[in-house]
């Protein structure tokens, strides 16, 4: 079964507001999460590692005040997408290790439909 | 930048046929993981494969990997109208910590 868990796993937001997607371990305590983007008909590109307890690490020309980060706790790391244009209508996804197995697993993504 | 490169981009093939896709990287890896992606969906796993491992079966899903020329590949036999879709692989990167995916790969089934 599944050992991330993402939700929403679609959402439509109208432009200028905020969304969050949250993204959860399910069984085990994360230290670190990944999220990605996938623009129409591309790869995933890394856009943030996630730290618990401490700020984000964005990659290069990743906006850190539009795409703010949470990872209040082991378990738990939030994407928020600030006054949302439909430029970033999107396929979210994240991904969180797993301590001992050494293994990255992958949620099943989030739809983001700005409008 | 990206780390995977898969080949082809796209790839038709009638049903019964077998389709193989390949994914070169550059790094040291943990593992490398196979995802299927249905349009407008989100990603499946599909299978993983450790950097210790040469190959794996899983179903009609065969992955071999060889690190020495830092390549992957995923084989789908009997293909079905069912497996259209997209599939990636994602290299967990030993020495950065995080994971890279591969540009994709487009793989059509005709019935």
């Amino acid at each position: 079964g599944a050992v991330v868990s993402q939700h929403p796993s679609r959402v439509i937001c109208k432009s200028g507001t905020s969304v969050k997607i949250e993204c959860r371990s399910l069984d085990f305590q994360a230290t670190t999460m990944f999220w990605y983007r996938q623009f129409p008909k591309q790869s995933l590109m890394l856009m943030a590692t996630s730290n618990e307890g401490s700020k984000a690490t964005y990659e290069q020309g990743v906006e850190k005040d539009k795409f703010l980060i949470n990872h209040a706790s082991l378990t738990l790391s939030t994407l928020t997408v600030t006054s949302a244009h439909p430029e970033d209508s999107s396929f979210y996804i994240c991904s969180a290790r797993k301590p001992g197995g050494n293994t990255i697993y992958f949620g099943e993504g989030s739809w983001l439909t700005v409008v | 930048s990206q780390q995977g490169e898969e080949d082809p981009q796209a790839l038709s093939i009638q049903e019964g046929e077998n389709a193989t896709m390949n994914c070169s990287y550059k790094t040291s890896i943990n593992n490398l993981q196979w995802y299927r992606q249905n349009s407008g969906r989100g990603l499946v796993h599909l299978i993983l494969i450790r950097s210790n491992e040469r190959e794996k079966h899983s179903g009609r899903l065969r992955v071999t990997l060889d690190t020495s020329k830092k390549s992957s590949s995923l084989l789908i036999t009997a293909s079905r109208a069912a497996d259209t879709a997209s599939y990636f692989c994602a290299t967990d990167d030993s020495n950065a910590g995080k994971s890279t995916f591969g540009d994709g790969t487009t793989l059509t089934v005709k019935p």
